[in-house]
C-alpha cells in the first residue's frame, strides 16, 4: 500500500501569515500532485511537480518536489482569506494516491 | 478549459437499490477514475479504467461496483445493492497526464 502522510490536517492562521503543508512517503512517485477542494466540490489541480528537487511557484503558493521524489511541500506567503480551503497532495503512479488533506483557515 | 462533468449532483436512494453515477470525461483522454470520500475523510481510490477495461481496483471496489463505457463518451459506476456506508461524494477524473475530476455527486443512502 503506497501511504501518502500529509501535515498539519488543520491550520488556523491570520491573514498575512506564512505557511507550509508537508507530504511524506516511503514511495517514490513519478509525479506529485497538489489540489484544492472546496466544501461540495471536486479537487481542482494546481500544479504538477515532476524532476526531483523541482520548486514551482504560483503566485504567492511555492511548491517543492523533494530530491528523491518522495515528499513535497506546499508553502503559501502572506495567506489570504481567499485561500481557505482543503489542500491535497497525490503521488501519481499508475493512478493517484491522495494524501488525507490539511483544511486551512485563513482569519482575517 | 475543457472540464468532467459528472451527474446527478446529488442522489438519495434507499438501501438495497442499484445506483448509476454518471460521468463525461475529457474527450481526448485516456484513462478514467472513480474516487470518492466518504464526509470528513480522505479521497479514496476506486478504480481506473484503461482501453475499455478496468486496469486496477482497490480493495473497496467488490462485486457490488461495476464500471462501464457504454458509448465511449460517458463512464459510469454502477452500485448494484447500496449499503449506508456507501454515503459519499464520488469523484471522476480522466487524464492524460494530469488529472481533472469532476464536481462530484454525492450519494446518499438512507
Amino acid at each position: 500500500t503506497q501511504l501518502l502522510e500529509q501535515s498539519p490536517q488543520f491550520l488556523s492562521i491570520q491573514e498575512g501569515e506564512n505557511l507550509t503543508v508537508y507530504c511524506n512517503s516511503s514511495s517514490v512517485f513519478s509525479s506529485l500532485q497538489w489540489y484544492r477542494q472546496e466544501p461540495g466540490e471536486g479537487p481542482v489541480l494546481l500544479v504538477t511537480v515532476v524532476t526531483g528537487g523541482e520548486v514551482k511557484k504560483l503566485k504567492r503558493l511555492t511548491f517543492q518536489f523533494g530530491d528523491a521524489r518522495k515528499d513535497s511541500s506546499l508553502h503559501i506567503t502572506a495567506a489570504q482569506p481567499g485561500d481557505t480551503g482543503l489542500y491535497l497532495c497525490a503521488g501519481v503512479k499508475d493512478k493517484l494516491v491522495f494524501g488525507a488533506g490539511t483544511i486551512l483557515r485563513v482569519k482575517s | 478549459e475543457p472540464e468532467v462533468t459528472q451527474t446527478p449532483s446529488h442522489q438519495v436512494t434507499q438501501m438495497g437499490q442499484e445506483v448509476i453515477l454518471r460521468c463525461v470525461p475529457i474527450s481526448n483522454h485516456l484513462y478514467f477514475y472513480w474516487y470518492r470520500q466518504i464526509l470528513g475523510q480522505k479521497v479514496e481510490f476506486l478504480v481506473s479504467f484503461y482501453n475499455n477495461e478496468i486496469s486496477e481496483k482497490s480493495e473497496i471496489f467488490d462485486d457490488q461496483f461495476s464500471v462501464e463505457r457504454p458509448d465511449g463518451s460517458n463512464f459510469t459506476l454502477k452500485i448494484r445493492s447500496t449499503k449506508l456506508e456507501d454515503s459519499a461524494m464520488y469523484f471522476c477524473a480522466s487524464s492524460s497526464g494530469r488529472a481533472f475530476f469532476g464536481q462530484g455527486t454525492r450519494l446518499t443512502v438512507v
